[in-house]
């Protein structure tokens, strides 16, 4: 089973800072997956990338995939309470083949 | 975006007991799959579920501990069988429209406790 190791673990940063999660593997991915799970809720996807050294941005949200699609970061820009919640990051391909392999999860916290 | 539905939405059982959670989803999705998640970590795959035909477990997952129907397109239910306090943990189903690496669509999940 490949691993995608998330980090950090957990987070908890003021109202209004920046932050970043990152997502890393040895295995190399046909495109890599990010989602949001909130308390009592299933996760909810919010970027899919594709390409190496891809960038998306969704609002105060940055996503990269690595050049070498081994790996993948997550920027909040001026974090708002409403950011609070698990970030999952899915991989898909490499030594899994089809399946989606899901990292360990950040949990980042909010403070106003 | 798909709607998921599961219910119960929690239960607390006695260990030796089974108890069947129920997912329905909307015609948008093809392929379901149930997953299970301990709060705030990873999710880990326990089974694909097929319509009309027996599920496809995951290494560690079996029919006999986990039974899985999918009688139509829409709906699913998993069955966790004689209860043991280590599978308390939340139940979660998905959806996609084409396959395993598709946007996953989430049910709101099932919080099961066993005592």
């Amino acid at each position: 089973t490949q691993l995608l190791e998330q980090s950090p673990q957990f987070l908890s940063i003021q109202e209004g800072e920046n932050l970043t999660v990152y997502c890393n593997s040895s295995s190399v991915f046909s495109s890599l997956q990010w989602y949001r799970q909130e308390p009592g809720e299933g996760p909810v996807l919010l970027v899919t990338v594709v390409t190496g050294g891809e960038v998306k941005k969704l609002k105060r949200l940055t996503f990269q995939f690595g050049d070498a699609r081994k790996d993948s970061s997550l920027h909040i820009t001026a974090a708002q309470p409403g950011d609070t919640g698990l970030y999952l990051c899915a991989g898909v391909g490499g030594t899994s083949g089809s399946r989606l392999t899901f990292g360990e999860g950040t949990q980042l916290t909010v403070n106003p | 975006s798909a709607v998921i539905s599961q219910k119960p939405s929690r239960d607390i059982c006695q260990r030796g007991t089974s108890l069947t959670i129920q997912c329905q989803v909307d015609s948008q999705v093809t392929m379901m799959f149930w997953y299970r998640q301990q709060p705030g970590q990873s999710l880990t795959l326990i089974a694909t579920a097929n319509q009309g035909s027996e599920a496809t477990y995951e290494s560690g997952f079996v029919i006999d501990k986990f039974p899985i129907s999918r009688p139509n397109l829409t709906f699913s239910t998993l069955t966790v069988s004689n209860m043991s306090p280590e599978d308390s943990s939340i139940y979660l189903c998905s959806g996609s429209r084409t396959s395993n690496t598709d946007t996953q669509y989430f049910g709101p999940g099932t919080r099961l406790t066993v005592l």
